[in-house]
Formats: structure tokens, C-alpha cells, sequence
């Protein structure tokens, strides 16, 4: 039979703009967050990651930024490059609990030159 | 710093037939974990490994999935019979420690018929 994957959402951005990627996480117990980036074959790879105590953290090209009461988190990249296109994943992890990595849905980024 | 090495990368096999996939984490990297992921879908997690204890195999279908981490630094995983819904691509992740950052490999396809 045939199969058919789930479309994830895509956001399409010109090269060299910023690019925003939103996630919207789902325990509020949660108190530590990784953005992950997997490019296709690849498994994912670690971008960038935020503590619960901070609500801004900057790293080469990137920002992540933390809202708890919204339970929100972004992925902020400057000047977006054609390297940069590939599935963002947010993740979020209950230290105090069993520090189970679970996965946010992910997000398309598509560059175009 | 070597990361974390899988093998296969990807296996073809009939439903019904037994699997297995391995995995060396990063070294010194006590916290082991696998991961399950469905074309489309964020990482599933498995099992996870403290050293060679198991801490958490909930979501682990222990009626056809094995894994083990004999002297706490392999792992192997087992699909025993493999059913069609089985395939998808299986990540093998580390951590220094349980509330770190979990770096993966580059997974295994598996393809069920």
C-alpha cells in the first residue's frame, strides 16, 4: 500500500533575512529547553539551549528566547543561510522528574537564494 | 571528540524477521537513550539507559523490542518479529549526565516490507 507522511509546517525565508521558528512547549514543569536542527539522513544536532531561570540566550547566529507564562520558545537565526535549511525541533525536559527528552513538533526552514 | 557511531545505517527486512541495531555512545557519556522516528514526526523515546541500568522503557513495545548495554557503553537494540508500522529511523543518543544535553547519532533506517 501506499504511505503517506505528515506534512510538517514550512517557513520559507530569503537568504540573508532573519529567521524566526516558533515552539510552543507542553509541561509547564519543563525547565530546560534544546533546539535541534536535522538535516535530511542526519540525525539531530544540537543547536542551542535555555534554562528555565533565563529568558534569553545568544549563541553564533542564533538567539533563543523563553516566555514560561505563555509557554513559549523561539528560535531566532540572523542572516539565514542556505546551510540552514533543515527540520528545527524543539525540545523540552523536566530535570527534576526523569530529564525525558521530548520533542516538539518540527518545523521546516526553507532558504531561498 | 568522536560523536555518537550506529550501524547499520540502513537495513531492508520482511515483516516477521528479527533486527538489530548498535550503538556507541560518545565516550564517558553515561546516559544512553533510543529513539524512534517516523518519517514526519519528532524523535519517540524508547529506552533509556543509566550506565547499565534501565531508567525509563515505558514507551518501549516490549513484546517484540529488546535493548540491552551489557558493560554500560554499547547498546544494541532488537525488533523481534518486525511489523510493518516498525519502520522508521532509530536514533541512538548520549548525555554526560541525565539532565544534559543529548547528542545523537545518525540513525538507522529501517525498512519493513
Amino acid at each position: 500500500g501506499e504511505s503517506v507522511g505528515l506534512h510538517l509546517p514550512t517557513l520559507s525565508v530569503q537568504e540573508g533575512d532573519n529567521s524566526i521558528i516558533n515552539c510552543a512547549y507542553s509541561n509547564s514543569a519543563s525547565d530546560y529547553f534544546i533546539w535541534y536542527k536535522q538535516e535530511s539522513g542526519k540525525g539531530p544536532q544540537f543547536i542551542i539551549d535555555i534554562r528555565s531561570n533565563m529568558d534569553k540566550r545568544q549563541g553564533q547566529r542564533v538567539t533563543v528566547l523563553l516566555n514560561k507564562t505563555v509557554k513559549h520558545l523561539s528560535l531566532q537565526i540572523a542572516a539565514t543561510q542556505p546551510g540552514d535549511s533543515a527540520v528545527y525541533f524543539c525540545a523540552e525536559i523536566n530535570t527534576g522528574a526523569n530529564s525525558k527528552l521530548t520533542f516538539g513538533k518540527g518545523i521546516t526552514l526553507s532558504v531561498r537564494p | 571528540e568522536a560523536g555518537v557511531a550506529q550501524s547499520p545505517r540502513y537495513k531492508i527486512i520482511e515483516k516477521r524477521q528479527s533486527v538489530a541495531f548498535w550503538c556507541n555512545p560518545i565516550s564517558g557519556h553515561a546516559t544512553l537513550y533510543w529513539y524512534q522516528q517516523i518519517l514526519g514526526q519528532g524523535p519517540k523515546l524508547l529506552i533509556q539507559f543509566q550506565n547499565n541500568g534501565v531508567v525509563d522503557d515505558s514507551q518501549l513495545p516490549k513484546d517484540r523490542f529488546s535493548a540491552e548495554r551489557l558493560k554500560g557503553v554499547d547498546s544494541t537494540l532488537k525488533i523481534q518479529p518486525a511489523k510493518l508500522e516498525d519502520s522508521a529511523v532509530y536514533l541512538c543518543a548520549s548525555s554526560l549526565e541525565r539532565q544534559g544535553v543529548k547528542y545523537f547519532g545518525p540513525g538507522t533506517r529501517l525498512t519493513v516490507l
